[in-house]
């Protein structure tokens, strides 16, 4: 099967502007999580959807980041603006079901300068 | 709340010798584990997991570990690391029950085999 794909792998944006993730799952995988790292730190929890729906937002830092998940497949985070904060590597993953092992994308590296 | 202590921030080790990565939790509810590893410019990979049943997992690439309740952790051991296993090792908890399927991840560990 095909794996968690998420684009760009790669951006560099300036302090400020708009920048879009974007995460396609797996397919038949309800549940979408998005993490990040922050460098030097752990990997944290953004966001959780089962299908369209948003279970758990704790995560997510601010209100400058804002998920969607279309029809329950692809999913998106945008930044607007972002901040230099915001920099590090956004991991998506999707899960089958609770006690599957959760499958991550090779992650986004975000760069603000 | 959980948390993940992964005590060693670096490990260094030379090829064929045996590793063990550590691993302590703290979870007020039942937990499922997981090790995930991401080698360079990769995303993470499953390397095993512990749900129920039998507290020794075994994992790919020869990896195992051991889930000790009283003890709160779930060490990584490999008896004969290759040059290859250079990479970061996750530990990593989420709740068993209930709504909550977040992962909480330790800090994480590098592993750097030498020849």
């Amino acid at each position: 099967e095909a794996g968690v794909t998420q684009f760009p792998s790669h951006s560099v944006i300036e302090k400020g502007q708009t920048v879009t993730l974007r995460c396609d799952p797996i397919s038949g995988h309800d549940n979408l999580y998005w993490y990040r790292r922050v460098m030097g730190k752990e990997i944290k929890f953004l966001l959780h959807f089962v299908k369209e729906s948003k279970q758990d937002e704790s995560g997510m830092p601010n209100n400058r980041f804002l998920a969607e998940r279309t029809g329950g497949t692809y999913s998106t985070l945008k930044v607007q603006p972002a901040e230099l904060e915001d920099s590090g590597v956004y991991f998506c993953a999707s899960q089958k079901d609770r006690g599957y092992g959760y499958t991550f994308g090779s992650g986004t590296r975000l760069t603000v300068v | 709340a959980q948390s993940v202590t992964q005590l060693d921030s670096q490990v260094p080790v030379f090829e064929e010798a045996p590793v063990e990565l550590r691993c302590n939790y703290s979870s007020s509810v039942s937990v499922y584990l997981f090790w995930y590893v991401q080698y360079p410019n990769q995303g993470l990979q499953l390397l095993l997991k512990y749900l129920s049943g039998s507290t020794l997992v075994k994992g790919i690439n020869g990896f195992e570990a051991e889930f000790n309740k009283s003890q709160t952790s779930f060490h990584l051991r490999k008896p004969s690391v290759h040059i290859s296993d250079t990479a970061e090792y996750f530990c990593a908890v989420s709740d068993s029950g209930g709504s909550n399927y977040k992962l909480t991840f330790g800090k994480g560990t590098l592993l750097t085999v030498n020849p």
